[in-house]
């Protein structure tokens, strides 16, 4: 089954105590990219990367991290995470960035910072 | 102004009604449009993709999009109880570079009433 798998589905840290979520999809897709869904703010978008080794910002990245050095992969860290950072998190892949056949989401983070 | 502008709801319809929803923008370069379907603690999920303008019909769902007007909309026929879900439009344009991405509407809540 065609899908993107983040783990985990829910988590409560500290503040500092550094994190990773992370991401894989199974489609060969080249475009992969991160999100924070708030209410009332929609989807805003962390990182993304156009392919391995090809990462860059989003319109939120203060406070983030990520890599891509499989292109399965596209782990979202938080080395230090704060209170402001709690949110509900989707990675997202794609054919190509601007969304041939659409993008596939995962089930989603929900990330409490405490 | 946001480019892409969607009422939030949230919007309560009687099973069986005709539902209309609504997106707005600015970015005459955009060609594709989509909408998603997102259920509640879910990822979002690709309902209908449509290339430039007219409409596409799926079932119950017809995607309409208006590029004179800026204005793409999606009807639901006889809705039902499961219809009810978080509905985001998208679009993007295919300008070439990495900042052709989608840009997602902040979604309309859509609740249908048995």
């Amino acid at each position: 089954e065609a899908q993107v798998t983040q783990n985990p589905r829910y988590l409560i840290t500290v503040t500092g105590k550094k994190l990773t979520v992370t991401c894989s999809q199974n489609m060969n897709h080249e475009y992969m990219s991160w999100y924070r869904q708030d209410p009332g703010l929609g989807l805003r978008q962390i990182y993304y990367s156009m392919n391995v080794e090809v990462t860059d910002k989003g319109d939120v990245p203060e406070g983030y991290k990520v890599s891509r050095k499989e292109k399965r992969n596209f782990p979202l860290i938080l080395e230090s995470p704060s209170p402001n950072q709690t949110s509900l998190y989707f990675c997202a892949s794609s054919l190509s960035s601007w969304g041939t056949y659409g993008y596939t989401f995962g089930s989603g983070t929900r990330l409490t910072v405490v | 102004q946001k480019e892409v502008e969607q009422d939030p709801g949230p919007l309560s319809v009687p099973e069986g009604a005709i539902v209309s929803l609504n997106c707005t923008y600015s970015n005459s370069a955009f060609q594709y449009f989509m909408w998603y379907r997102q259920y509640s603690r879910k990822g979002p999920e690709l309902l209908m993709y449509t290339y430039s303008s007219g409409n596409k019909e799926d079932g119950r769902f017809t995607a309409q999009v208006d590029k004179s007007s800026k204005y793409i909309s999606l009807f639901i026929r006889d809705s039902q109880p499961s219809d009810s879900a978080t509905y985001l439009c998208a679009m993007s344009a295919r300008e070439g570079g990495a900042t052709n991405k989608l840009i997602f509407g902040t979604g309309t809540l859509l609740a249908v009433q048995p």
